[in-house]
């Protein structure tokens, strides 16, 4: 089937500790992107990116990094200088033409303490 | 950051009953208007990528109206079936370099519950 996988579901880390959040997809799209969600707001997006080896920060991307080596893969790495990192993460993806309606994965959930 | 407003925030409607519910988004620089229905434990889904003004368009039960001139857009849900129980999500393009591949900013949300 196609579609949108991100991993794992539940993440906890340390306070202190980088981590990646993968996300993987095999509808051939060329753009990917990175949303947090947090209680009481909408989806903010961090990163995305239009096409391989190239992406641009979103309006909260201050504390993340990504890269975009493969088509099929956009993941994230949440590093010790983000400040409030406990979230929920969804990633999706959009072909680069039409109406560039977003598929989303199923998100991840990160605790840091 | 573009400001992406919706209302209500939450809305409760009896079973059969019809609703809906309003986005309002920058009416310059206008580029493409999205709606998604996220479901709990579910992925959100597209429902409308809107892009002309007076634009209306339905998905079974569900359509959707555009004004771009005032900034706003309208769902509308007939019927309400217990299954249309969900967030509905309106956003807009980034204006972060420009077209229709930017990163999407997201209202709050209208969380509808249909009342048995």
């Amino acid at each position: 089937d196609g579609g949108i996988t991100q991993s794992p579901k539940y993440l906890f880390r340390k306070e202190g500790q980088n981590v990646t959040l993968s996300c993987e997809q095999n509808l051939n799209h060329d753009a990917m992107y990175w949303y947090r969600q947090d209680p009481g707001q909408g989806l903010r997006l961090i990163y995305y990116s239009q096409i391989v080896n190239d992406f641009q920060k979103g309006d909260i991307a201050e504390g993340y990094s990504v890269s975009r080596e493969k088509k099929e893969s956009f993941p994230l790495t949440v590093t010790s200088a983000q400040k409030n990192p406990t979230a929920f993460y969804l990633c999706a993806s959009s072909p680069y033409r039409g109406t560039y309606e977003q598929y989303f994965g199923p998100g991840t959930r990160l605790t840091v303490t | 950051i573009l400001n992406v407003e919706q209302s209500p925030q939450s809305l409760h409607v009896q079973e059969g009953d019809s609703t809906n519910f309003t986005c309002s988004f920058p009416s310059s620089n206008f580029y493409a208007l999205h709606w998604y229905r996220w479901e709990t434990a579910k992925s959100p889904e597209a429902l409308f990528v809107m892009t002309l003004n007076g634009d209306e368009k339905k998905k079974g039960r569900i359509s959707a109206t555009l004004n771009t001139k005032e900034g706003y857009s309208y769902l509308y849900i007939k019927g309400s079936q217990p299954e249309d129980s969900a967030t509905y999500l309106c956003a807009f393009p980034s204006d972060h370099s420009g077209g229709g591949a930017d990163g999407l900013t997201f209202g709050k949300g209208t969380h509808l519950i249909i009342q048995p």
